[in-house]
């Protein structure tokens, strides 16, 4: 299996613009994570899925964000409008939850909001 | 709230020698807790997983130990080399949530 997929590895966008970031957990998996990562913040959850749906939005900053899976193999983290301080390493992971296993991420979506 | 955290933050030894790192969280109601491995520009690598009714897991090298009761997990990395240089993060599976709680990670540098 080719692992997450994630795109675009690297994004530079200006402020006010929106940004998409997509991601193709691996086949068979039946929960997806989007995380973010900053020096100050360290990791943290935005929201996860299960089957397509989503279970735990908490982690989502403001409206100006929005995730949204259609089907098992295809998601997407929409930030509209970006703002300086949404410049962060987003991650996509998924998982097949059976009592706990091993959750694989993807390589990242590098986001600099100027 | 699971907060969990690592210390050090960051560890710097020569080449060949064996080290542990440590992680602790403050709710002991977890499914698992997980090492994860991060070099700089990736993503993150499970190294190790272990479940919430097991003590230790090996893997080569790596040996993860979990005292639940405690909140507490290490990782030993026995004889270690160049290429173990990397941000090692501990995570812990919230039960009833089944989403993962990250610390800060430690950030190790092997010297040769």
């Amino acid at each position: 299996d080719a692992g997450v997929i994630q795109s675009p590895r690297h994004e530079v966008t200006e402020m006010g613009q929106e940004v998409t970031l997509r991601c193709k957990p691996i086949s068979g998996h039946d929960y997806l994570f989007w995380y973010r990562q900053t020096m100050m913040r360290g990791l943290e959850l935005l929201i996860y899925f299960n089957n397509n749906v989503p279970i735990d939005d908490s982690g989502m900053p403001e409206d100006r964000f929005s995730a949204k899976m259609p089907n098992a193999s295809f998601s997407t983290l929409k930030i509209q409008p970006s703002e300086p301080r949404d410049s962060a390493v987003y991650f996509c992971a998924s998982s097949f939850f059976v009592k706990g296993n091993t959750i694989y991420f993807g390589e990242g979506s590098w986001l600099t909001v100027v | 709230k699971q907060e969990v955290t690592q210390i050090p933050a960051a560890l710097s030894v020569p080449e060949g020698e064996n080290l542990v790192l440590n992680c602790s969280f403050t709710d002991s109601a977890i499914y698992n807790l997980q090492w994860f491995r991060q070099d700089p520009g990736k993503g993150l690598t499970s190294l190790l997983l272990i479940q919430s009714s097991q003590r230790e897991q090996t893997s080569g090298r790596l040996n993860a130990s979990l005292d639940k009761s405690s909140g507490r997990s290490t990782l030993y990395i026995a004889a270690s080399q160049p290429g173990d240089s990397a941000t090692y993060l501990c995570a812990v599976v919230i039960q009833g949530a089944q989403k993962l709680v990250f610390g800060q990670g430690t950030r190790l540098t092997i010297n040769p």
